[in-house]
This record gives C-alpha cells, structure tokens and sequence, in this order.
C-alpha cells in the first residue's frame, strides 16, 4: 500500500518569510498527491493536488507544490507566509482503492 | 457550496456502549470514507464504501466497526462496543466519479469514550 513521510513534525517560520513543508512518498504506480490543511478544532482543507501533468501546481491561499518523481517528493511551497497559515498541514497519497493515505503532520508556527 | 455534513460534532459514551456516527456526503458523490484521527496523531484511513459495499478497508477497521448507507443521503460508523482507545476525531469524506479524485471533508465527529 502507498505510504507518506513527512519528515518535520514542527517547524517555526517568521511572517513573511518563505515556507517548504517537506512529503515524500511511496506507491508502486503514479501517485495521486495532495496537500490538506487542518486548522485547530476544525476540518481538512485541500489546498492543492496531483494527478499528472504540469509538475508545478498551484493551489489556494498562495501554495504551490512540486512533484519530483526521481525523489518521490511533493514539497509544498508558499514564498510569504502569513500569520493565518499557521496550522497542521498532511500531504496524502491516494491509490487506486479509493483510500488516501496521510502523513503524520507537519505543524506550522508563524512568529510575528 | 456543497459540503459533507457530520452529525454529532461531539458525542460522549460510556466504555462498552454502541455509537452510531452520521454522515451527509456530498449528494452527487460515489464514494465514501471514514477516518480517524487520534489527538496529535495523523489521520489514518479506517474504510472506503462504493456501490453499497466496503471497497477497501484498513487493519484499524475491525469487527467492532460497520458502516451502512442506510438511505441514499446518510453515510454511518457503528462501533459496536466502544473501548477507551476508541476517543478520536472521526471524518467522513466523499468523492465523486471515481476513486483517485480528492475527497471532500466533514467538520469531523469527535468521540469520547469514559
């Protein structure tokens, strides 16, 4: 079955800096990839996703990401962030069974 | 803006007590998942239903776990014999055509089980 590490479990940026949320992968076949954000308290949010194409994609609230199949990673970017992207972000994996596999997480702090 | 709708949001039970956890896809969508997130944990993928049976299902999903469409707008977890472990976030999610294309959340059920 697919699988997804994320390898930072927290990360600390400043507002208005720039922001890389690191995924890697693992699946057999062409993954499906996608980036969720969770607010505290609140639901998952899609913010962006892959299914084949142009390697660069964009998503809301400024985010972008890029899959690189030579290193099975799908690295989410935003060049500025902002003090409301502080938040849990998953990258997931879907496969071919309709189930979507999460990474454990990677919680975002916005310093001011 | 269509969206899936869970039903409790918060839902206290006693240990060894059934739960029912209710969902409303999204009214036009095929497929159906629940997940489960642990507090602090990641979300882990419990089961997927399409054309009224389980499609896939993870080691998690266990005999004490079903799921139904008992209608053609509601999306249920049972858990038939709730145990501590068992307090988590729950979501429900739903996609449309085909597996593959991004799944739309609920706001999640949060379960406690005392």
């Amino acid at each position: 079955a697919q699988s997804v590490t994320q390898p930072d479990i927290h990360i600390t940026v400043s507002e208005g800096a720039s922001l890389e949320l690191r995924c890697n992968y693992s699946y057999g076949a062409t993954p499906y990839l996608f980036w969720y954000v969770q607010s505290p308290g609140q639901g998952l949010q899609l913010l962006l996703k892959y299914f084949s194409g142009d390697t660069l994609v964009q998503g809301i609230k400024g985010f972008e990401a890029e899959f690189k199949r030579s290193q099975s990673s799908f690295n989410l970017r935003k060049p500025s962030v902002h003090w409301s992207d502080a938040a849990e972000y998953f990258c997931a994996v879907g496969g071919y069974n309709n189930d979507m596999r999460f990474g454990a997480g990677t919680r975002l702090t916005v310093k001011p | 803006e269509p969206e899936v709708t869970q039903t409790p949001s918060h839902q206290v039970t006693q240990m060894g007590q059934e739960v029912i956890l209710r969902c409303v896809p999204i009214s036009n969508h095929l497929y159906f998942y629940w997940y489960r997130q642990i507090l602090g944990q990641k979300v882990e993928f419990l089961v997927s239903f399409y054309n009224n049976e389980i499609s896939e299902k993870s080691e998690i999903f266990d005999d004490q776990f079903s799921v139904e469409r008992p209608d053609g707008s509601n999306f249920t977890l049972k858990i038939r014999s709730t145990k501590l472990e068992d307090s988590a976030m729950y979501f429900c999610a739903s996609s449309s055509v085909g597996p593959n294309t991004e799944a739309f959340f609920g706001q999640g059920t949060r379960l406690t089980v005392v």
